[in-house]
């Protein structure tokens, strides 16, 4: 199958740490990416991971992978109100280049 | 570089019309990718195309939509006639396909379309 899921909405106060989690069911898909889309704008690739890794750190952003569950997190410290946009989960399967295959992508609110 | 770049930026329109979608990927990029957004359905792959070739067009909707891709600095997203229910974000993306898997995909700023 095909199909990744994301929660749709997220609330966090200003300062707290957001996890935006996906779940995936294509166990060979090779690499998966999370981008990030502000009011009124394309989508932007923040970062990806690739399938034999199970974490990733970029400043502020953490992504874990579990293979085993097909789960996928990213997670923002510190988040601010900069942060508020949509983000999309998205990955890769191996035949080719294909395109990627996005979730529906959570909304997440930061309050201040 | 400036980016994938899509025009208009927004159309709105009457039932009826015709409708058409421009965009320009980034230079050297040989992929090219149309995308619809909703709130219903999320992002959507209309139909992408390699090397100006269309590779798969079954998210295409219907006969109502068609997709052209002349050269490799070109693509236009026809529909014909237009609906209120095609009202969406249309979303144009390009990549280049040594990169594709470390960088994705690069995506332009999208058309907001109303149909009325």
């Amino acid at each position: 199958g095909e199909d990744v899921e994301q929660s749709l909405f997220l609330s966090v106060r200003e300062g707290d740490s957001s996890v935006i989690n996906c779940t995936y069911t294509d166990s060979s898909s090779t690499y998966l990416y999370w981008y990030k889309q502000e009011p009124g704008a394309g989508l932007q690739l923040l970062t990806y991971i690739f399938s034999n890794m199970d974490m990733k750190q970029d400043q502020r952003l953490t992504v874990l992978l579990n293979k085993k569950d097909k789960h996928l997190s990213l997670r923002i410290a510190d988040t601010q109100t900069g942060d508020s946009a949509i983000y999309f989960c998205a990955e890769r399967l191996p035949s080719g280049n294909t395109p990627l295959v996005f979730g529906k992508g959570t909304r997440l609110s930061v309050i201040a | 570089d400036a980016g994938v770049i899509q025009s208009p930026r927004h159309e709105v329109t009457e039932m009826g019309q015709e409708v058409t979608l421009r965009c320009k990927p980034i230079s050297g990029h040989d992929y090219l990718f149309w995308y619809r957004q909703t709130m219903m359905r999320g992002l959507e792959l209309l139909i992408y195309f390699n090397n100006n070739v269309p590779i798969d067009d079954s998210g295409m909707p219907e006969d109502r939509f068609s997709a052209k891709m002349p050269n490799a600095s070109f693509s236009t997203l026809k529909i014909q006639p237009s609906e209120p229910r095609d009202s969406a974000v249309y979303f144009c993306a390009s990549s280049r396909d040594s990169q594709i898997l470390t960088q994705g995909q690069y995506f332009g700023p999208g058309t907001r379309l109303t149909v009325l």
